[in-house]
């Protein structure tokens, strides 16, 4: 078995700020995901990336940058908060492999003062 | 733009009844779709799946039913429990494509004693 593991928990910051959620995943999965969960709107995917160094945009990607330095770890930046992005942030991996089950870390909740 | 939609947003039965959640996707190319369970304060996690050449996928008290020609798929809960409480999220991907897995907007389930 694996893990994902998502910091900070919660994250509270400025209107304006700059702001890096992080993503850690045990499993030696190829490809992880960041989404963007808002009440009443399910789960948007903002970025992926297949392989290390790679990137992909998904449907919510302005406003943010991603970053995947090494196999096991995916960030995400929000550019410049604000208050009506306030939601939780879920990352997320899979293996390249036939399975195609997501795996979730517990979420990032991002709150804009 | 939501290519999955679910419905209704949010549900309340009876201990011992039947739940009955739906979707419907537009991209006829989607092939492969799961439904993901989501307790508070958690990430999602896999439930159960089906792939297109199916009509019916069953799980113990959870069955999921695919219908291509009208693109709808539902998720049966039969002998609900106050444990299945929880947020189910239908999906849509292209099994072995692009790796990109869509998600509806989520139905909140209350199963009440």
């Amino acid at each position: 078995g694996g893990i994902i593991t998502q910091t900070p928990k919660f994250l509270i910051g400025q209107e304006g700020q700059k702001l890096t959620l992080k993503c850690q995943q045990n499993f030696n999965h190829d490809t992880m995901y960041w989404y963007r969960q808002d009440s009443g709107k399910g789960l948007r995917l903002i970025y992926y990336s297949i392989t290390e160094n790679d990137l992909q945009k998904g449907d919510l990607s302005e406003g943010y940058d991603a970053s995947r330095e090494k196999k096991s770890s995916f960030s995400l930046t929000v550019t410049s908060a604000q208050k009506n992005e306030m939601a939780v942030f879920l990352c997320a991996s899979r293996d390249r492999g036939s399975a195609e089950t997501l795996y979730f870390g517990s979420g990032t909740r991002l709150t804009v003062l | 733009q939501q290519q999955v939609r679910q419905s209704p947003q949010s549900l309340t039965v009876w201990e011992g009844g039947t739940t009955v959640l739906t979707c419907s996707y537009e991209d006829s190319t989607f092939n492969y779709f799961p439904w993901y369970q989501q307790f508070p304060g958690e990430g999602p996690a896999l439930l159960i799946s089906i792939l297109s050449v199916s009509d019916k996928k069953e799980d113990g008290r959870f069955t999921t039913f695919f219908n291509k020609r009208e693109k709808k798929l539902s998720l049966h809960i039969i002998d609900s429990q106050p444990g299945d409480s929880a947020t189910y999220f239908c999906a849509a991907s292209v099994a072995g494509g692009s790796a990109k897995l869509i998600f509806g907007e989520g139905t909140k389930l209350t199963v009440s004693s």
